[in-house]
């Protein structure tokens, strides 16, 4: 199993440039997650889906979309990317325990700057 | 509101116990976790423990819950170089979604 792969590693964009990031995971998970990671802030909740076809939004949704078209993939996208959104970005899924235990799989990052 | 709290930096010897705290806010969490992360990779899952135990041992991991100052630690005994890591603290109140602290740097020096 890859676990929970992310593309691309790595992007620099300008300001006002439009990206999709993608996630993608073989566990089959309900559960995904994005996730922004800054210096001092840890980890903060972008958006999330409790399953194919369901979005919502999490602590800092705004200047970002998601879609979750297919139960294994999770997409991420900047509309117009600005200096504020650089940061990693990392995504997350889980598995519905019928409780409230979360173990979260990550994958290894987006390292994203904005010009 | 919900706020996990962490120190950012902790420096050890190598050899020496490493202890890691962390408060949080919400008193119906039911499962609180250590992750680590690795120099240029995600989180994974270190440990957990759920929130009618005061003590889970895991090997060299020690976890302690005081659920009435909503304290939780982590303590790593005779760390090693390669425990070099960032360390979060979290937490589930109900449901799937998890409150992550800030993380905490733990440099080991040789």
């Amino acid at each position: 199993n890859a676990g929970v792969t992310q593309t691309p590693k790595f992007r620099v964009l300008k300001t006002g440039q439009s990206m999709t990031l993608l996630c993608a995971q073989d566990m089959n998970h309900e559960y995904m997650y994005w996730y922004r990671q800054d210096p001092g802030m840890g980890l903060r909740l972008i958006h999330y889906s409790v399953g194919e076809g369901t979005t919502a939004k999490g602590e800092v949704p705004d200047g970002y979309n998601v879609s979750r078209l297919k139960k294994q993939n999770f997409l991420l996208g900047l509309e117009s990317a600005a200096p504020s959104q650089t940061s990693v970005y990392f995504c997350a899924s889980s598995y519905s325990h019928g409780n409230s235990y979360n173990e979260q799989f990550f994958g290894p990052g987006t390292r994203l700057t904005v010009l | 509101g919900e706020d996990v709290e962490q120190s950012l930096f902790l420096s050890v010897r190598e050899g020496d116990s490493s202890v890691i705290n962390c408060t949080y806010t919400d008193s119906s969490s039911t499962y609180l976790y250590w992750y680590k992360q690795e120099p240029g990779a995600g989180l994974q899952l270190l440990t957990y423990i759920f929130s009618n135990m005061d003590m889970k041992q895991d090997q060299r991991l020690t976890v302690l819950l005081n659920k009435k100052d909503k304290h939780l630690s982590l303590r790593i005994a005779d760390t090693q170089t390669g425990d070099s890591a960032i360390y979060f603290c979290a937490e589930t109140t109900g449901g799937f979604k998890t409150i992550f602290g800030a993380g905490t740097r733990l440099f080991v020096k040789a």
